[in-house]
């Protein structure tokens, strides 16, 4: 196990549901992060959180609400999802974003489908 | 603009064997590397990382060797075990105000025949 929990592991969907996903990291980190992985696509990087406070959002639709109450928990809020919104969200985190050696250590995401 | 992307996206070997996977990247200013495994059903998971001022490191039956000049960068797995069989990622993160993002490849899937 790497330290950082995500729930739920799977989750199903409508478009006009309203959802969160949970992160929890327990490896005393200050940077936490949303990244989506989509079939044969790259990781793509969502959002950036550094000591709560949002340091990027790499131009994520506004139907992804993230929030980030304290430096061990993340969420993130769907609403209104679109069906190729489906993929595996992952969540890591790190001891600081502006480390450039700072390794993120990565739960083991929820597989989001969205009908 | 950023980019890394990998050769291959599929890669078998025999058990016993050893593997090399590869990677390219275009930006190569105060770029630092990492690659990870995602066995099926996980997160992606930390291997071994190398800084641009190096050529090469080495870790339990991995080595990672950075080619500057040719902006390449490979992974190799010696005595390759079923349980190495997972996808492999290479990503690039640069440090200072890009407060750690970091540019995955694609992956590559490698699969370890008893």
């Amino acid at each position: 196990e790497t330290g950082v929990t995500q729930t739920p592991r799977h989750l199903v969907m409508g478009m006009t549901n309203k959802k969160s996903l949970k992160c929890e990291q327990h490896l005393g980190h200050n940077a936490m992060y949303w990244y989506k992985q989509s079939a044969k696509k790259p990781l793509e990087l969502m959002f950036v959180y550094n000591f709560k406070e949002q340091t990027e959002n790499n131009s994520v639709p506004s139907r992804f609400s993230p929030e980030c109450p304290n430096s061990s928990h993340l969420f993130l809020h769907l609403h209104t999802l679109q069906p190729e919104d489906s993929a595996l969200y992952l969540c890591a985190s790190s001891r600081s974003p502006t480390g450039s050696t700072d390794t993120q250590y990565f739960g083991p995401g929820t597989r989001l489908t969205v009908l | 603009g950023e980019s890394v992307g990998l050769h291959l996206p599929t890669l078998s070997v025999q058990e016993g064997d050893n593997s090399i996977i590869n990677c390219a990247y275009s930006n190569s200013a105060s770029d630092y590397f990492i690659w990870y495994k995602q066995e099926s059903g996980k997160g992606p998971q930390f291997i071994i990382d190398i800084r641009s001022n190096m050529d090469k490191r080495q870790g339990q039956r991995v080595t990672v060797l950075l080619n500057k000049t040719v902006k390449h960068l490979s992974l190799q797995i010696a005595a390759t075990q079923p349980g190495d069989s997972a996808v492999y990622f290479c990503a690039r993160r640069a440090g200072g105000t890009s407060y750690g993002k970091l540019t995955f490849g694609q992956g590559t899937i490698l699969t370890v025949h008893p």
